[in-house]
Formats: structure tokens, sequence, C-alpha cells
């Protein structure tokens, strides 16, 4: 079945720093969504994308539709303590619901 | 804007016990899901209902049963919970089953089955 892999698992980071994550996918994807999960809350659409080579961002985050399709990239530019939480992609299986990634973890350290 | 309220919010279940996680959303949405989420496996569906009167299965439906109970209304029953259904279980709801826009959740029902 489709599945998505997401890259660093976890990671930890000064603040001001810029973060840098990827999902991948075995099977082409026609739309990628980036989800936050603050600590013990649900997750919260961040970014949808929509075309390949698509370049979106929402404040300090940026997210890119890969070209091959099988990819998207998620950034955060000067990194702040409340970006702290799970960063999740999801990408629609075919004719059915979305699936999503493990999940990328984020601290940061003031 | 409540959204999708799910309650109880925490739950401790001894085995063999039963229990059943409420669900509502008040935007009016067609389709309702149900998540379980584990660390480092992200979110798997249990099941989903597309529209009123409708559910299906997903990726790990044993163990669990859903009603939906109307339109706003989408219950998980653990008949007999098991120690590996001790997880987070989040509910989610779409204006239909096949958006492009993704799902609204709700906070999460924390069970520990012991």
């Amino acid at each position: 079945g489709q599945q998505l892999n997401q890259s660093p698992q976890s990671m930890f980071i000064q603040e001001g720093e810029d973060v840098s994550m990827n999902c991948t996918s075995s099977s082409i994807f026609n739309t990628w969504l980036w989800y936050k999960q603050d600590p013990g809350e649900g997750p919260v659409l961040l970014i949808a994308l929509y075309k390949a080579g698509e370049l979106t961002s929402n404040g300090r985050l940026t997210a890119q539709f890969g070209i091959t399709r099988k990819d998207s990239f998620l950034n955060i530019s000067a990194s702040i303590p409340s970006d702290v939480g799970i960063y999740f992609c999801a990408g629609p299986r075919y004719g059915q619901n979305f699936v999503f990634g493990p999940g990328t973890r984020l601290s940061v350290l003031p | 804007n409540a959204g999708v309220t799910q309650t109880p919010k925490f739950q401790v279940l001894k085995t063999g016990q039963s229990m059943t996680l409420q669900c509502a959303q008040d935007m009016n949405h067609n389709s309702m899901y149900w998540y379980r989420q584990d660390p480092g496996m992200g979110l798997r569906l249990i099941y989903y209902s597309a529209s009123e009167g409708t559910t299906d299965k997903g990726e790990v439906p044993n163990g669990y049963n859903v009603s939906r109970l109307n339109k706003r209304e989408f219950s998980l029953r653990l008949e007999s919970a098991a120690p590996s259904q001790t997880s987070v279980y989040f509910c989610a709801s779409s204006e239909e089953f096949w958006v492009n826009y993704g799902y609204t959740f709700g906070s999460g029902t924390r069970l520990t089955v012991v």
C-alpha cells in the first residue's frame, strides 16, 4: 500500500535556527498536506500543495511539492519556542482517504 | 467555534472492560473518521463514515466498532479493551469524503489499558 516516510524522525535545534524536513512516498501524489500537532492537541493543517513544483508559504513556513510528485519539503525559518511539536505530511490514497507520515518531532532549545 | 469535540480527554481501562469514545462536529461535515496515534507510527485510520448512514473499515479496525449516530456524531467502541489498544485516539471530519484540503481534527482521547 501507499506509505509515507518522514525525515528526520526528530530534531533538536536552537531558537533562531532554520529547520528543514521532508516527506517521501512510494507512489505519486497529486496533493500534499502538512500538519502540525502541538503537545496534547490534535493536528492542525499548515499548508496544502496541489501542483508539482509548487512553493507555498505560511508565515515563517514554506513547503514545496517535489517535481517527481513523490516528495515534499517543509522549511521553518528563524525557529521560535512555539514551533515545538510534531509535523506530519499527508497525501491522498487513490480514490480514498488521506494517509499520514510518521511525523517529525521538533524540539526548540532556548 | 468548537469544530470537532471529543470526550473523554483521558481514560484508564482495565483489560476486558468496554467503553465508547464520543465525537461530535458542528461544521455540518458529511464525512467523519477515527484515527489512532502511536509513537513512530503516525496516524492510522481505524474506521470512517463517508456519509451519514455508512461506515467502513480503515487500516486497523480489529477490536473496534463504530456508530454514525447522526450527521454530527460518530462514536468508537471498544468492546473488550486490550493493552495493545493503549493509544491516543483522534476523531476528524471533512466536508466530503473526497476533499483535497484535509480534515479537521479533535484534540484527542488518551486511553490507557492496564
